[in-house]
């Protein structure tokens, strides 16, 4: 069974610009993830989307959005990029637990760099 | 609302006992806890509701006490497989439509033979 999935490996952009991260859950989880993990601050919540509608969002200004995709594939943008965005940014997915957030199989992570 | 996770990092030799812990400023509905090899991506460990329950896996157990809105990971018997670094993740209530999962800043384990 294939994993969770994200795309790029590594994004390298210039202040301001915009960044476009995508994520492929495991196939019949429909709950997925944004997580920023910076140096020294672990994982810091972004983003929580099932069955196609943001559940919740982490204390992150609005230029960090995202959606999901009616194949619950999911993607994260970040406008107006700062050098503070520099971090690795981790999906995870989930099957559907209600309203309560189940076990969570995180991808590898895309390494996003501003320069 | 970050969970606060002690200590930051420890180094166990082979064999020996660690014991990490989660604390909370909020009410929490539950506890997940996480181990991140470096370079590699988190994989779950286990999921502790309220009610003080306890759970183990191999020689990682885990206790929850609600009431002091506190977790406790349990390393006995260390193996060199077990260094890493261990993330809790605390679930609060956020509002009538769901649920918030925070993680604290993980604290850095290094077994050594």
């Amino acid at each position: 069974e294939a994993g969770v999935t994200q795309s790029p490996t590594h994004l390298i952009k210039t202040r301001g610009q915009q960044a476009t991260l995508r994520c492929s859950p495991i196939s019949g989880h429909t709950s997925v993830y944004w997580y920023q993990q910076a140096l020294g601050l672990g994982l810091q919540f972004l983003l929580w989307y099932d069955e196609g509608e943001e559940r919740n969002r982490g204390n992150f200004p609005p230029r960090f959005s995202g959606r999901q995709f009616p194949n619950y594939s999911s993607e994260l943008n970040v406008n107006a990029l700062e050098l503070e965005d520099s971090a690795l940014y981790l999906c995870a997915s989930s099957l559907r637990t209600g309203n309560k957030i189940g076990e969570q199989f995180f991808g590898p992570g895309t390494r996003l760099t501003v320069l | 609302q970050q969970p606060v996770q002690s200590p930051q990092a420890v180094i166990l030799r082979e064999g020996e006992d660690a014991v990490i812990n989660c604390s909370s400023s909020k009410a929490l509905y539950s506890v997940h806890w996480y181990r991140q090899k470096h370079g590699e991506a988190p994989i779950f460990l286990m999921i502790l509701l309220k009610g003080g329950e306890q759970k183990g896996h191999d020689k990682i157990s885990a206790s929850f006490n609600e009431k002091k809105q506190q977790s406790s990971l349990y390393l006995t018997a260390s193996q060199l497989s077990y260094s890493g670094t261990y993330f809790c993740g605390t679930e609060t209530t956020y509002s009538n439509s769901g649920y918030a999962l925070n993680f604290g800043k993980g604290t850095s384990l290094l077994v050594t033979p």
